[in-house]
C-alpha cells in the first residue's frame, strides 16, 4: 500500500530554474495539497484541489503553479526558483475536505535552491 | 499574529514520564484539533483529532481541548523512546483549512 509518494527526494536547483515536484496517491482521495515546510513557520498550504480538474490558492501561493488532470496525481511546479523556495515540500491528500478526514503526507521533498 | 503557537521545545523526559505539550490558538472561531507525529525525514501523521472541549483519550495519548482559554493539550503517559518525534498541533474552523504549529520536538531517553 504505497499511499502518498512524492519525488524526488532531494533536489538542488540554481536560481531561475524552474523544475516539478512530483505527488500521486493510490487511495482514490478527493483531496490533495501541497505544504512548505519551514523552521519557526511550521506547515503552509501552497495549493489545494477537491478533484479533478479543480485547483485553488492556499496561503503561500506564489512562485508555484499546480494542476488536476487526474484523481491520482497532483504536480507542483516552481517557475523561476528563488533561495526563498528552499524548504521541504510536503504533499498530503485526504478522502475529502473534512476536519475529521484525516490527511495523509508523503515522506516530502527536500529542495535548496542556491 | 499566528492563528497557532507552539512551544518548539526542545524537550527531554526520561522513559516513563508524562509528557505535556501544548499549543494557544487566537481564533474562537476555531472548532477541530489534531495533532500529527512527525518523525525525522518523514511526513506528519494523524495522531488524534478532536472538535468538542474536554478530553479524548486513545491508548497512552489524551488530547485535551479547553475552548475558553483557546489552548489545547497532547498528554502522553508512560513515555517510550519510540515516541521521540516533533509533535504538531492543527486547528480548523470549517475543516477546509488546517493551520499547523510550528512542532515540539520531543526525546524520550531510555
Amino acid at each position: 500500500n504505497a499511499g502518498v509518494t512524492q519525488t524526488p527526494k532531494f533536489q538542488v536547483l540554481k536560481t531561475g530554474q524552474s523544475m516539478t515536484l512530483q505527488c500521486a496517491q493510490d487511495m482514490n482521495h478527493e483531496y490533495m495539497s501541497w505544504y512548505r515546510q519551514d523552521p519557526g513557520m511550521g506547515l503552509r498550504l501552497i495549493h489545494y484541489s477537491v478533484g479533478a480538474g479543480i485547483t485553488d490558492q492556499g496561503e503561500v501561493p506564489n512562485g508555484y503553479n499546480v494542476s488536476r488532470s487526474t484523481t491520482e496525481d497532483f504536480p507542483l511546479r516552481l517557475l523561476s526558483a528563488a533561495p526563498s523556495q528552499t524548504s521541504v515540500y510536503f504533499c498530503a491528500s485526504s478522502f475529502r475536505l473534512s476536519y475529521n478526514s484525516p490527511l495523509h503526507f508523503g515522506n516530502g521533498t527536500r529542495l535548496t535552491v542556491t | 499574529q499566528k492563528e497557532v503557537e507552539q512551544d518548539p521545545g526542545p524537550l527531554s523526559v526520561p522513559e516513563g514520564a508524562i509528557v505535556s505539550l501544548n499549543c494557544t490558538y487566537s481564533n474562537s472561531a476555531f472548532q477541530y484539533f489534531m495533532w500529527y507525529r512527525q518523525y525525522s525525514r518523514k511526513g506528519p501523521e494523524l495522531l488524534m483529532y478532536t472538535y468538542s472541549s474536554g478530553n479524548k483519550e486513545d491508548g497512552r495519548f489524551t488530547a485535551q481541548v479547553d475552548k475558553s482559554s483557546k489552548y489545547i493539550s497532547l498528554f502522553i503517559r508512560d513515555s517510550q523512546p519510540s515516541d521521540s518525534a516533533t509533535y504538531l498541533c492543527a486547528i480548523s474552523n470549517t475543516g477546509n483549512q488546517f493551520y499547523f504549529g510550528t512542532g515540539t520536538s520531543l526525546t524520550v531517553i531510555p
